[in-house]
């Protein structure tokens, strides 16, 4: 069974830093592209990055309203995926979901306020 | 960018409706097409991968068709079970990019 686990949400200040993990199982991580998807409350999905195999050298691409903030990585060794957010805004308030497109975790809150 | 316009926002349909949702990108999209259900609190729930093929155990109600810009999702008959969100998203050129979301609401 495909599963996807995301941690490390929370409260947090402008301005300050968070990183995400996904722990994955059930599927063969290491030749998978994965992806970081949020929802704003309310709102609908916006893709935020994604982070290829290492055939493809583990390029990885993001979002215009992420870029140079976020950082995409991951583990092959423990099948997990990671988004470090830097410089966080009001407006990255949102849950974040892991996903393969086809398989979705069940999503972390991440709230920036003041 | 490609931009992917999703019609209608909402939708009021009756159990046994046969109703049709459509996205239409900015430019060619080669079929990289996926559509996804999403239930109130819940994370979406892919339906349709690459325009038409059904993801595995999801009913034969919902089909998808399309080609070039254009792109459709049909269910054949209302279930209450189908009333939710419904996106597009288009992954074939980064960034992906998903549709503003249709509403699908019981009449």
């Amino acid at each position: 069974e495909v599963q996807l686990v995301e941690t490390g949400g929370g409260l947090v200040r402008p301005g300050s830093s968070l990183k995400l993990s996904c722990a994955t199982s059930g599927f063969t991580f290491s030749n998978t592209w994965m992806n970081w998807v949020r929802q704003a409350p309310g709102k609908g999905l916006e893709w935020v990055a994604l982070i290829k195999d290492k055939y493809s050298n583990y390029e990885a691409n993001y979002a215009e309203s992420v870029k140079g903030r976020f950082t995409i990585s991951r583990d092959d060794s423990k099948s997990r995926v990671y988004l470090q957010m830097n410089t966080l805004r009001d407006q990255d308030t949102a849950t974040y979901y892991c996903t393969r497109l086809g398989y979705w975790g069940q999503g972390v809150m991440v709230t920036v306020s003041s | 960018d490609i931009q992917m316009t999703q019609s209608p926002s909402f939708l009021s349909a009756s159990v046994g409706d046969r109703v049709t949702i459509n996205c239409k990108a900015s430019q060619n999209i080669n079929k990289y097409l996926n559509w996804y259900q999403q239930k109130l609190g819940e994370a979406p729930k892919r339906l349709i991968y690459n325009t038409n093929n059904l993801q595995t155990g999801i009913p034969s109600r919902f089909s998808g068709s399309g080609s070039g810009t254009d792109y459709t999702l049909t269910i054949s008959s209302l279930q209450p079970e189908d009333f939710a969100t419904y996106f597009c998203l288009q992954h074939n050129s980064f960034p992906f990019t998903f549709g503003s979301g249709t509403k699908l609401e019981i009449k």
